[in-house]
């Protein structure tokens, strides 16, 4: 079965470093996104992607953020300047076109900034 | 803006047994989807259910959906211990727009 490829599955960083978050979105999807979930706390929307551009953002996607889909098949996501409320795991899924399908989400990336 | 909330938040159950749980949500639907999360783990595309429909089987799994009242439910039928992991439900609005997810219900299933 297709599946969302996250890496890495964990990622250590000092405060105030840079990270990216890498995907492979499965490959005929055209609806990317980012969620993040605290430790113990709900998932939460970050960004929704299509035809190469952000077609949502919540509150959370502030300038620290930004998304990139440098070539036919990653996905990426940057944090700059990282904080320690940072920290989550960061989940990156794809659908298909027309999306009236489940999400497929991928294992995962846990942040940890110290 | 809409909003997921399981009930109960947790749920202790013996193999066997058939687990319940609810979701509510405050504003109008396109789908509803519920999703498993094993502990530390991604989240697992369970089953998905159109504002209109009522109800949905797969396999073990039963959902349905009631839009008078902003609220779905999972059955989970003879569970089994691999069934233990953290449920969620999620809504969008529209086809392609962002899941907002519920707090989950923690369900362990005992051998």
């Amino acid at each position: 079965e297709p599946e969302v490829t996250q890496t890495p599955s964990h990622q250590v960083t000092q405060m105030g470093q840079e990270v990216i978050l890498r995907c492979v979105p499965i490959s005929n999807h055209l609806y990317f996104y980012w969620y993040r979930q605290i430790l113990g706390q709900k998932v939460e929307f970050l960004v929704s992607f299509y035809n190469n551009e952000i077609s949502e953002k919540s509150e959370i996607f502030d300038d620290q953020f930004s998304v990139e889909r440098p070539d036919g098949s990653n996905f990426t996501l940057k944090i700059r300047s990282t904080k320690l409320e940072d920290s989550a795991m960061y989940f990156c899924a794809s659908t298909g076109d027309p999306p009236n399908y489940g999400y497929t989400f991928g294992s995962g990336t846990r942040l940890t900034v110290v | 803006s809409q909003q997921g909330e399981e009930d109960p938040q947790a749920l202790s159950i013996q193999e066997g047994e058939n687990a319940t749980m609810n979701c509510s949500y405050k504003t109008s639907i396109n789908n509803l989807q519920w999703y498993r999360q094993n502990s530390g783990r991604g989240l697992v595309h369970l089953i998905l259910i159109r504002s209109n429909e009522r109800e949905k089987h797969s396999g073990r799994l039963r959902v349905t959906l009631d839009t008078s009242k902003k609220s779905s439910s999972l059955l989970i039928t003879a569970s089994r211990a691999a069934d233990t992991a953290s449920y969620f439900c999620a809504t969008d609005k529209a086809a392609g727009n962002k899941l907002t997810f519920g707090g989950g219900t923690r369900v362990l299933v005992k051998p």
